[in-house]
Parts: C-alpha cells; structure tokens; sequence
C-alpha cells in the first residue's frame, strides 16, 4: 500500500529556507506522474505550491515561484520541497500528495507542521 | 482570499441531506474538473470526488457531486456524526498561471 511521510525541521528562522522531503513506501516514486506539494494555515486555507514530474520537471503556483525549488530523488525514493526567505506567514502544515490527474489528489502524507519564527 | 467561494459553515441532523456549494468562474470550475475532499479534525485530506462527480473506491455512495457552469456542488446524503468535518473544493485555472487551487472550506456539524 502506498504511503508518504513528511519531514524536516519544524522551526525555522524568518529569512531562512524551509526544506522538507516527503518520502514514498509501498512504490516507487518514478511509477506514478505527478507528486504535489500543498500546505494549509488557518489565515490562507489549502494553498497548492507545486509539484514534481517524475522525470524531475517541476511546476509552480505563480505566488511561490521566485522561492521554490522542488526535486524528486529516485534513489531515496522521495521528492522536497525548498522554500527560501520564508517569513510568519509561511508557518503552516505541509502537505505532500499525489496528483492523481483530474485535478485531484488521492494520496496524502499525514502533513507536519512548519512554524516561522526566531 | 480563495478563487472558490465556499460557505463557512452548514450544519444538519443526523439522517439529513446537505449539500455545500463551491462558486468559481469561467476559467476554473468552468472548464476544468473539480475535485472535493474531506478533512477530519488532526487528518490529512481526503479524496471524496474526483473528475467533477466520480467516487475513488471505498467513498460511500451518500457522497455525491455535480457541476453546472461555474459552480459545483458536494451532496451528502443520510448525514452521519462521523461525516463532521471541514469540506474543500478543488480545480485548476486555465486562465491565469496559478494552477491548482482550492476552496475556503466548510465547516459541516451534524446537529
């Protein structure tokens, strides 16, 4: 059965970067499309940040695009997410799922909670 | 401020049917497939629809959705205390480059 796991740091310093892996068990991370990136805060909702193509092409939410990386890593079986000059307003739960295709994501990790602050 | 407009909250009887509305435009709702998830307290979301009105296995039949124009619509019929949850709409925007995008949510209290 698939699975995702996120992890990283849960604190980081305002101007920091923000880095998380989400790591697939149960398949491997080159079978399936698209793998996504999504976190949720009481002041902004579900926000969609992007995702990664199997392949490692990537593709952004327009408000995230001038500090966001992602990467896909076949040998860990994982794709990250790096978020950079993060600020108050990126603390939140991140998310990683699998884009299904049909604008929908079937497959959520349990989330972990990013706060910002010094 | 989301896209898609949903209600902040509805609320109904046990047994009840209810339904949650999700309000967009022409370039989202209006020509892409919308996509709706169940998100229970301290829970990750959790696919209910897919392709604007298609159920994943294992999501009873009381979930059901539609669309019609710009708008789409989660039905929950025979409302249970476990379908308490926050509810969110999801599509994509063809029109501006912000991809995918969800709705406000709302709060569903079964009474």
């Amino acid at each position: 059965q698939l699975q995702l796991q996120e992890s990283g740091p849960g604190l980081v310093k305002p101007s920091g970067t923000l880095s998380l892996t989400c790591t697939v068990s149960g398949g491997s991370v080159v079978s399936y499309k698209w793998w996504a990136w999504v976190r949720h805060s009481p002041a902004q909702g579900l926000e969609w940040i992007g995702e990664v193509y199997q392949t490692g092409s990537t593709i952004y939410h327009n408000s995230f695009k001038s500090r966001v990386a992602m990467s896909l890593d076949e040998s860990k079986n994982s794709f990250s997410l790096e978020l950079s000059s993060v600020s108050a307003a990126d603390t939140a739960v991140y998310y990683c799922a699998r884009d299904r295709g049909g604008n929908a994501f079937d497959l959520w990790g349990p989330g972990t909670v990013v706060i910002v602050s010094s | 401020q989301s896209v898609l407009t949903q209600p902040p909250s509805v609320s109904a009887a046990p047994g009840h049917n209810v339904t949650i509305s999700c309000s967009g435009g022409t370039s989202n709702i209006g020509e892409n497939y919308v996509s709706w998830y169940q998100q229970l307290p301290g829970s990750a979301p959790q696919l209910l629809i897919y392709e604007t009105s298609q159920r994943p296995s294992g999501i009873p039949d009381r979930f059901s959705a539609s669309k019609s124009g710009t708008s789409a619509t989660l039905h929950i019929a025979g409302l249970r205390t476990g379908d308490e949850a926050d509810y969110f709409c999801g599509t994509w925007d063809s029109n501006v480059y912000a991809g995918r995008m969800f709705g406000g949510g709302t709060k569903l209290t079964v009474l």
